[in-house]
């Protein structure tokens, strides 16, 4: 196992509702990414958070935000939900971004479905 | 934008035989990453490449990074069934980003 939990595995919502994803990320890590991977698909890089801060982000809207907190852990947040974004949620955590060998430790991952 | 194509997008192999999939990216990679994923699971770092040429072994998997830092292999000699999953390549470009491509999906029939 990497050490890397998220919460819930498994979630419902209906259309227009916000859900909340959480995620624990390995010890000593202080670097989480969080990816969407829809059915079939490569993970898609939604953003990153580094030691609390938001240290970039991918095509995803505003409706999708963040937060890290003091022990490293991080939340995914998605605001009136939409049918698309029924996917597998991936937190990734790692070491600091700046370097160059950054092995990736992903959790089990949260299944969400859009009703 | 960045783009990171993966082919093929299946392949089925009969045990015993090598399979390969190919990584491309339209820009120049600081690193590349290579990932496993078995069905239902999430995915499962193997390797990253640095240097221009790199070429690595772990046992029957052979990885290569291009010379232009822009394409990359996974080879695998004598697939076993539990090589069964879906392989992705995961390309970096200096910043914090990692883009993935969409995944070779392996299958081995015993």
């Amino acid at each position: 196992e990497t050490g890397v939990t998220q919460s819930p595995t498994h979630l419902i919502k209906t259309r227009g509702q916000q859900v909340t994803l959480r995620c624990s990320s390995q010890s000593g890590h202080n670097t989480v990414s969080w990816y969407q991977q829809a059915l079939g698909q490569g993970p898609q890089f939604i953003f990153q958070y580094y030691r609390e801060e938001e240290n970039g982000r991918g095509n995803f809207p505003p409706r999708f935000s963040g937060l890290q907190f003091p022990n490293y852990s991080s939340e995914l947040n998605v605001n009136a939900l939409e049918l698309d974004d029924s996917a597998l949620y991936l937190c990734a955590s790692s070491l600091t971004p700046t370097k160059v060998n950054t092995e990736a430790f992903f959790g089990q991952g949260t299944r969400l479905t859009v009703v | 934008g960045q783009q990171v194509m993966q082919i093929p997008q299946y392949q089925h192999v009969q045990e015993g035989e090598d399979f390969t999939t190919y990584c491309n990216s339209s820009t120049t990679l600081s690193n590349i990453q290579w990932y496993k994923q078995r069905p239902g699971g999430h995915p499962v770092f193997l390797i990253q490449l640095v240097k221009s040429g790199e070429v690595k072994k772990q046992k029957r998997l052979t990885f290569q990074f291009g010379e232009a830092k822009k394409n990359s292999s996974l080879h695998i000699t004598a697939t076993q069934t539990t090589d069964v999953g879906t392989y992705f390549c995961a390309g970096r470009t200096g910043g914090f980003k990692t883009i993935f491509g969409a995944g070779t999906r392996l299958f081995v029939k015993a």
